[in-house]
């Protein structure tokens, strides 16, 4: 089942923070965000495994809710490098390796 | 280190042909994924490879279908081509499981007319 991802575009100032959410109704193993540049693949930002553990960018910070099955990317003092399509990818208890992507965030940052 | 290599970058192909994508992974990496994006269903997982062995597979007909050689480069073959084919397949590769960070290689345009 497809996790759910809002908003589904954002427009932000450069500086402005950014909340981009991302929730299931299965539990989850883990999340894995990412971002898409129009006309480039996806580039890895960070994995959340269920009990806790983080691998990601120092840069970018994200949390996940195992009770909500729910995590959250925080985008603090977005950069015009920060612009494009922000997907998170959920492995659901049970069915690891099978990766099932939201349908994506649009961010578009303005000077 | 080489990133994700994938060929061809564009193909065109007409319904009922088949078509092979070929995805070499960054070395060391043991694990190729494929997937297949559009603009109106986004990722899509179609299967995962470790070790030439299908170790995951995602909700796709069985026209589509993969293998794994054991230098670890991975092929995805689509039979009986259909107008719904069309989309940028993707490959991404790992050291050894879904959990380690995936890396994305640029991907294959698939026409099909």
């Amino acid at each position: 089942q497809q996790p759910v991802q809002s908003p589904q575009a954002v427009i932000l100032r450069e500086g402005e923070d950014a909340v981009i959410n991302c929730s299931s109704s299965k539990a989850l193993y883990s999340v894995h965000w990412y971002r898409q540049k129009h006309g480039e693949a996806p580039v890895f930002l960070m994995i959340l495994l269920k009990g806790g553990e983080q691998k990601g960018h120092e840069k970018i910070s994200a949390s996940f809710n195992e009770k909500k099955q729910q995590s959250s990317l925080y985008l603090t003092a977005s950069q015009l490098s920060y612009s494009g399509t922000y997907f998170c990818g959920t492995e659901r208890e049970g069915s690891q390796g099978n990766l099932i992507f939201g349908k994506g965030t649009k961010l578009s940052v303005k000077p | 280190k080489a990133g994700v290599t994938q060929t061809p970058r564009y193909l065109i192909k007409t319904r009922g042909q088949q078509v092979t994508l070929s995805c070499s992974p960054i070395s060391g990496h043991r694990s190729v994924s494929w997937y297949q994006q559009t603009p109106g269903q986004g990722l899509q997982f179609l299967f995962e490879y470790f070790s030439e062995t299908q170790r995951n597979k995602g909700n796709f007909p069985g026209r589509f279908s993969g293998r794994q050689f054991s230098n670890s480069r991975s092929e995805m073959n689509v039979s009986t081509l259909e107008l719904g084919d069309s989309a940028l397949y993707l490959c991404a590769s790992s050291q050894v499981s879904s959990t380690d960070t995936q890396y994305f290689g640029p991907g294959t345009r698939l026409t099909v007319l």
